[in-house]
């Protein structure tokens, strides 16, 4: 597509349900990387995608947090028993990967609400 | 580890000059970023500087000292529109597994009339 694809926009879901995001990076685009960003902070990096290399899953915050990519496609991330402190904004991006500058392109993101 | 500082929040006129500052320690090192986020959007790619020295574009110049761990944005003739945040990001080589970028916290710009 021509640019980063997230959805949904808004999730609003009760404590203790899971959710899944989506993210469809632009097409061409090797590296694929998840953050999250808390009300008025900064990009708290949560895992990296690069081709059909280990995922680097160092910023994962807890076992529930997990994602999967379909080869160089579309990337879910998995949050199994929300709770309150998960609500944020759940930013992808992609990039060209290795051999580039590595310029990473944002989604609109996907706002996340656990009541 | 890695660790990114700069300034939480700065504020100037229309017309200034600002610089924002960025000191990073990291493991490894494969070239500095900055984005711009305005409220509620996505960050936006602004510059990139992986040698030492000066970055132009436009009204923006993006500096680099490796040396120093130091990056300063250069924004000149503020408008209105330049307010936002301002994130400075590293790509650390150190990580096995590829290029991951890690953010600081940003700089809240406010530019007032």
């Amino acid at each position: 597509g021509a640019g980063v694809s997230q959805s949904p926009s808004n999730k609003v879901t009760e404590k203790g349900k899971d959710v899944e995001l989506r993210c469809d990076p632009i097409s061409g685009h090797t590296a694929l990387y998840w953050y999250r960003q808390r009300l008025g902070q900064g990009l708290e990096f949560l895992i990296y995608f690069q081709g059909n290399s280990a995922p680097d899953k160092s910023g994962l915050p807890s076992d529930r947090f997990s994602a999967e990519r379909t080869g160089e496609s579309v990337s879910t991330l998995t949050i199994q028993r929300t709770q309150q402190e998960d609500s944020a904004v759940y930013l992808c991006a992609s990039s060209l990967g290795p051999g580039s500058a590595g310029e990473l392109f944002f989604g609109e993101g996907s706002r996340l609400t656990v009541l | 580890g890695q660790n990114i500082d700069q300034p939480t929040e700065m504020t100037a006129t229309e017309g200034a000059i600002v610089q924002i500052n960025c000191t990073y320690q990291t493991s490894g090192f494969n070239g500095l970023f900055w984005y711009q986020q305005h409220a509620g959007e996505a960050p936006t790619f602004l510059s990139y500087n992986v040698l030492d020295g000066l970055e132009e574009k436009g009204r923006f110049s993006s500096f680099l000292s490796r040396s120093k761990g130091y990056s300063y944005l250069l924004l000149k003739e503020l408008q209105m529109k330049d307010s936002a945040s301002y994130l400075c990001a590293v790509r650390d080589e150190a990580n096995q597994a590829g290029t991951a970028l890690i953010f600081g916290k940003g700089t809240t710009l406010s530019v007032s009339s």
